[in-house]
């Protein structure tokens, strides 16, 4: 089972600061690996698939970067909105899919 | 508009069985795949398995494959899990998660809201 170790855990910024949240694999993923945003209360929303590609209606200030087994979600600018969970997830070794633990991003 | 429907919550006694429903709405059903995404209170994100319905085959992590089974119906556009010999550990959102098309089958560009299960005698 590959394993995401995401780091930090809770990353404290301010509107406007840009936000670096890294997932490092137990092994090469290639870039089979998405990024997901969570807020309290919702479920999970699609953000990165395939290391680097945003998914629809995401805002351009999200971009994923990474392949192997280092992966970087970069918020360029940090909106009010933004102050959420993210999980890393890989598919190409499954099953299982695994998720990492979550970086909660907090103000 | 494009949405998975998922069953409510639900009460269920230690040792029990759930069934959990999610109904597809929008899209040609068998595009896609289907899982199943289990978040207890607090905790991060959990893959119990997953089904493409146009093969009818299911897939499942290890840690779940004796108690999880995962079905879907064409006909109605529903995918369910079923988790047997509940435990207090069970006790969690359960989401269903869709996959396909615009992404890869087993990443997850659509969700449902959730359904909690809560354990309790």
């Amino acid at each position: 089972e590959i394993v995401l170790t995401q780091s930090p855990a809770t990353l404290s910024l301010s509107p406007g600061e840009r936000a670096t949240l890294s997932c490092t694999a137990s092994q090469s993923i290639s870039n089979y690996l998405a990024w997901y945003q969570q807020k309290p209360g919702q479920a999970p929303r699609l953000l990165i698939h395939d290391a680097s590609n945003r998914a629809p209606g995401i805002p351009a200030r999200f971009s994923g970067s990474g392949s192997g087994t280092d992966f970087t979600l970069t918020i360029s600018s940090l909106e009010p909105e933004d102050f959420a969970v993210y999980y890393c997830q890989q598919r190409i070794n499954w099953p299982p899919i695994t998720f990492g633990q979550g970086t909660r991003l907090e103000i | 508009q494009v949405q998975l429907m998922q069953s409510g919550a639900v009460v269920k006694e230690p040792g029990s069985s759930v069934k959990v429903s999610c109904t597809a709405s929008g899209g040609t059903f068998t595009d896609y795949a289907f899982s199943w995404v289990r978040q207890a209170p607090g905790q991060g994100l959990e893959w119990m398995g997953g089904i493409l319905p146009i093969y009818n085959a299911a897939h499942y992590s290890q840690k779940f494959r004796d108690r999880v089974t995962i079905t879907a119906d064409e006909s109605t556009s529903t995918a369910y899990m079923e988790l047997k010999t509940l435990t207090s550990e069970d006790a969690a959102t359960y989401y269903c998660a869709r996959g396909g098309m615009a992404v890869a089958h087993w990443d997850f560009d659509l969700w449902g809201r959730g359904t909690l299960v809560t354990v309790s005698s």
